[in-house]
């Protein structure tokens, strides 16, 4: 059983479009998080969402716009896609609010080429 | 200076040898350290979570938080093939929504 799953596992479009990755967690987490992780392998925090609630938005431009419909799934739509953001994705959860000590699972990542 | 330093390695190491981790840290705050392992083109899994200073063991993994230095290590002994993988060190404050810092991560290669 996957713990974290994302989908698609490859996005490869063109600039200007609009894409949604979807997050899906069956560990009874209450947090969920989306991380980008640059060419550079650097791991850095989106977004956070706590039940369903938006708790941190981190420097993130408006393009972004995370939604969560209930507290296992967190999808992640991006508008006007630019060179920039491609990248890997990464959706991961954690039983409780807030990074104190908690262990976060990641999900395997969603690869996005922008063309 | 960024929060977290990090060498991006990579680190290469034969078989059965003792391997060093390491990353510093600007953020006092910072009072959660953890080392996440990361195979190529999967997502990090913790191996290892220590609170504030001093070592903390499991199996060949070794874990070392130095708050004084701000300095943590990860050390590996008897090395295996199946350790090659991307280290990443992460941190984190003590306040409820504290997000987690992390390191660039060290690739390690141990060749059999």
């Amino acid at each position: 059983d996957t713990a974290v799953s994302q989908t698609p596992k490859y996005l490869v479009t063109q600039m200007g479009n609009d894409k949604s990755i979807k997050c899906e967690q069956n560990l009874g987490h209450d947090t969920m998080y989306w991380y980008k992780q640059d060419s550079k392998k650097f791991l850095k925090i989106m977004f956070s969402y706590n039940n369903k609630e938006l708790i941190i938005n981190e420097t993130v431009p408006n393009r972004f716009s995370p939604k969560s419909p209930d507290k296992a799934h967190l999808n992640l739509h991006i508008n006007s896609l630019e060179l920039g953001d491609s990248a890997v994705y990464f959706c991961a959860s954690s039983q409780a609010r807030g990074a104190r000590g908690e262990t976060q699972y990641f999900g395997p990542g969603t690869r996005l080429l922008v063309l | 200076q960024k929060e977290v330093e990090q060498d991006p390695g990579p680190l290469s190491v034969p078989e059965g040898a003792i391997v060093s981790l390491n990353c510093t840290y600007s953020n006092s705050a910072f009072q959660y350290f953890m080392w996440y392992r990361q195979y190529s083109r999967k997502g990090p899994e913790l191996l290892m979570y220590t609170y504030s200073s001093g070592n903390k063991e499991d199996g060949r993994f070794t874990a070392q938080v130095d708050k004084s230095s701000k300095y943590i290590s990860l050390f590996i002994r008897d090395s295996q093939p199946s350790d090659s993988a991307t280290y990443l060190c992460a941190m984190s404050g003590n306040s409820g929504y504290s997000t987690l810092t992390f390191g660039k991560g060290t690739m390690l290669l141990v060749s059999p």
